[in-house]
């Protein structure tokens, strides 16, 4: 595709479900991050692939974060036993050479009741 | 944790006015970018400036990168409406491991 993309764009799950937000990048692109951003805030790293390899995982706020990218392309972000605090909007980039400029998608909106 | 601090956390402005962000930083690094972001969308890449450069244009954005003060400037002259975001500076260290963010400025552009 032209962008990042993606789904869902909103997600609201119960306190205690499991969750997970998938990240489409631009084609090609051998980079891929995952960002936390709370409401009003910056944006905080959570982990990084290059290609299928997950080479940064150290943002990762905790065990019940899990990101893959198994075919080097799509990845997914899984939040097992969802916590209020995870509420946040999950943030995709890619890009071609790092490191250079990020390609974000629109952001995955969770919130958790 | 956040590398930057932008400054200031707000900023209100007339349309045609100028605007100035700065952001500081703590470590060393290999360059430093300056993202845009509406309300309730992704980040656009705006402008980066590496290391070894001190100053940088593109259209109506102008930053400066001073590595001695580890600080940089966003300037947008004549600004607009529709230049109403806010605006994060970001860096790369020299370990190249990953892009840190600040905690943005909300600029606001009354028409």
């Amino acid at each position: 595709g032209a962008g990042v993309s993606q789904s869902p764009r909103y997600k609201v799950a119960k306190r205690g479900q499991d969750v997970a937000l998938r990240c489409d990048p631009i084609s090609g692109h051998v980079s891929l991050f995952w960002y936390q951003q709370a409401l009003g805030q910056g944006p905080e790293f959570l982990t990084y692939f290059q290609n299928e390899a997950q080479l940064d995982k150290s943002g990762l706020p905790s065990d019940r974060f899990f990101a893959e990218r198994p075919e080097g392309s799509v990845s997914t972000l899984k939040i097992q036993r969802t916590q209020q605090e995870d509420s946040a909007v999950y943030l995709c980039a890619s890009t071609l050479a790092w490191i250079g400029e990020l390609f974000f998608g629109e952001g995955s909106r969770l919130t958790v009741l | 944790s956040q590398q930057g601090e932008e400054d200031p956390q707000a900023l209100s402005i007339q349309e045609g006015e100028n605007a100035t962000m700065n952001c500081s930083y703590k470590t060393s690094i290999n360059n430093l970018q300056w993202y845009r972001q509406n309300s309730g969308r992704g980040l656009v890449h705006l402008i980066l400036i590496r290391s070894n450069e001190r100053e940088k244009h593109s259209g109506r954005l102008r930053v400066t990168l001073d590595t001695s003060k580890k600080s940089s400037s966003l300037l947008i002259t004549a600004s607009r409406a529709a230049d109403t975001a806010s605006y994060f500076c970001a860096t790369v260290g020299t370990s190249g491991s990953r892009l840190t963010f600040g905690e943005g400025t909300q600029l606001t552009v009354n028409p």
